[in-house]
């Protein structure tokens, strides 16, 4: 089953400096995977999302993630981190049940903190 | 065009009581799907609804519950209240063929 791995459970840059935030895939080739951010006391924002059409995917605020399939990986990166971009971070894939129906699995979340 | 919404935001509960959630979706989405967020067990699946049908359930006891009217609004329902039970619960939802959910604030409850 497809399962989703977040390396780092607390993240910390300097603001201005890069943003490196690790996710792995295991089992097949996933046809999608998902980068969500949660601010405090708030849902789930979608970032980005993969799709088999390109290995680079851009998101909002400046963030994107690129697919390795040959390191199964999905890190999501943003090359100046801001005050703004302080929250928490999860990466997401489907498990799919057939007819359409699928649940995400999401990883255990980084939490990027960013100091002035 | 309006996101999904989640009543009430915030919920104080005892042990052994009921709680009812609500959730709208975006207009046009169908399916929606429900998690429950906890500190320990990180995002976990309840289940999911399409066309007021119950495709899918996650592993959860049978204490939790739900259901989807005609107009694709979906309540979810816990029984018997447990200490563990205070969480975050979200929901999603998605127009049929996106691959792409979109969440809502999410309920808070507590119980005490």
């Amino acid at each position: 089953a497809q399962s989703v791995t977040q390396l780092g459970s607390h993240v910390s840059v300097s603001e201005g400096a890069l943003v490196l935030l690790r996710c792995n895939y295991s089992s097949s080739v996933p046809p999608y995977l998902f980068w969500y951010v949660q601010y405090p006391n708030q849902g789930l924002q979608l970032l980005l999302k993969y799709t088999s059409a390109a290995t680079l995917v851009k998101g909002i605020n400046g963030f994107e993630a690129e697919f390795k399939k040959s390191e199964t990986s999905f890190h999501l990166t943003k090359p100046s981190a801001h005050m703004s971009d302080a929250a928490e971070y999860f990466c997401a894939g489907p498990l799919y049940y057939g007819a359409g129906s699928y649940q995400l699995t999401f990883g255990k979340g980084t939490k990027l903190s960013v100091i002035p | 065009k309006a996101g999904v919404t989640q009543t009430p935001r915030y919920l104080i509960k005892t042990r052994g009581q009921q709680v009812t959630l609500s959730c709208s979706p975006i207009s046009g989405h169908r399916s929606v799907s429900w998690y429950q967020q906890t500190p320990g067990q990180g995002l976990q699946f309840l289940f999911e609804y399409f066309s007021e049908t119950q495709r899918n359930k996650g592993n959860f006891p049978g204490r939790f519950s739900g259901r989807q009217f005609s107009n694709s609004r979906s309540e979810m329902n816990v029984s018997t209240l447990e200490l563990g039970d205070s969480a975050l619960y979200l929901c999603a939802s998605e127009r049929p063929g996106d691959n792409e959910q979109f969440f809502g604030p999410g309920t808070r409850l507590t119980v005490l």
